[in-house]
């Protein structure tokens, strides 16, 4: 069965980065574009980007150019996402996503990202 | 960004009645393939998001047939028939037409 086991909660210092793990089993983690998913109370749900595992190809949502980035390691079948340069509005529970063009077919669990001092 | 606004913030719903749950996009999701490319998910509470339906009216594997999706261009609807407690939870629908791909605001559904 499909599924994505993502890490573990991270809290960490503003200013700094984070990389967040999805690591897929039950299909072939080629075959399938990875999506990154951000939500948060305040603005609901926002989609960050998409990958291309076979390609390495990504899209990315305007408004995280820059804060976000997204590569994978064909050899785990895993997908990462960096995040830079954090500040408070960073907080939030982010999800991986299979699927793209018209839909997300199997999510993570979610790991909660909080940004402190 | 294409908008996607829902209705209403939430709904409570007698078990064994019917519901339903709008949503309305800023831009037909028509595309010149004849595709729409309007989904829906439900995030149970303290769960991710599941696929419920896609391209208006396709029910997801494993989806209880007791989801339906309608609508075109610009308005859609889900509807819930008896609701079940499992039901329960935040819907969501999305589109699929551009990207940045853009997600409604999210409709409550409870029991009464």
């Amino acid at each position: 069965q499909v599924q994505l086991q993502q890490s573990g909660a991270e809290l960490v210092k503003p200013g700094t980065s984070v990389k967040l793990s999805c690591k897929a089993s039950g299909y072939t983690f080629t075959s399938n574009h990875m999506n990154w998913i951000k939500q948060t109370t305040g603005q609901g749900l926002e989609w960050i980007g998409i990958i291309n595992p076979g390609s390495g190809g990504t899209s990315y949502n305007v408004k995280f150019k820059g804060k976000a980035t997204l590569t994978v390691d064909k050899s785990s079948s895993t997908a990462f996402m960096q995040l830079s340069s954090l500040t408070p509005e960073d907080s939030a529970v982010y999800y991986c996503a299979r699927g793209g063009s018209s839909l997300f077919d199997y999510w993570g669990q979610g790991v909660m990202v909080t940004v402190s001092s | 960004d294409i908008m996607m606004t829902q209705s209403p913030l939430s709904v409570a719903v007698t078990p064994g009645e019917s519901a339903s749950i709008s949503c309305r996009s800023s831009k037909s999701l028509l595309h010149s393939n004849g595709i729409t490319y309007l989904s829906w998910y439900l995030q149970r509470p303290e769960k991710s998001p599941q696929l419920l339906i896609y391209q208006i009216s396709n029910l997801a594997s494993g989806v209880s047939g007791r989801f339906s999706g309608s609508g075109s261009g610009t308005d859609f609807t889900l509807k819930i028939s008896r609701v079940e407690t499992e039901d329960v939870g935040i819907y969501y629908c999305v589109q699929f037409l551009e990207v940045p791909w853009t997600f409604g605001g999210g409709t409550k559904l409870e029991l009464k």
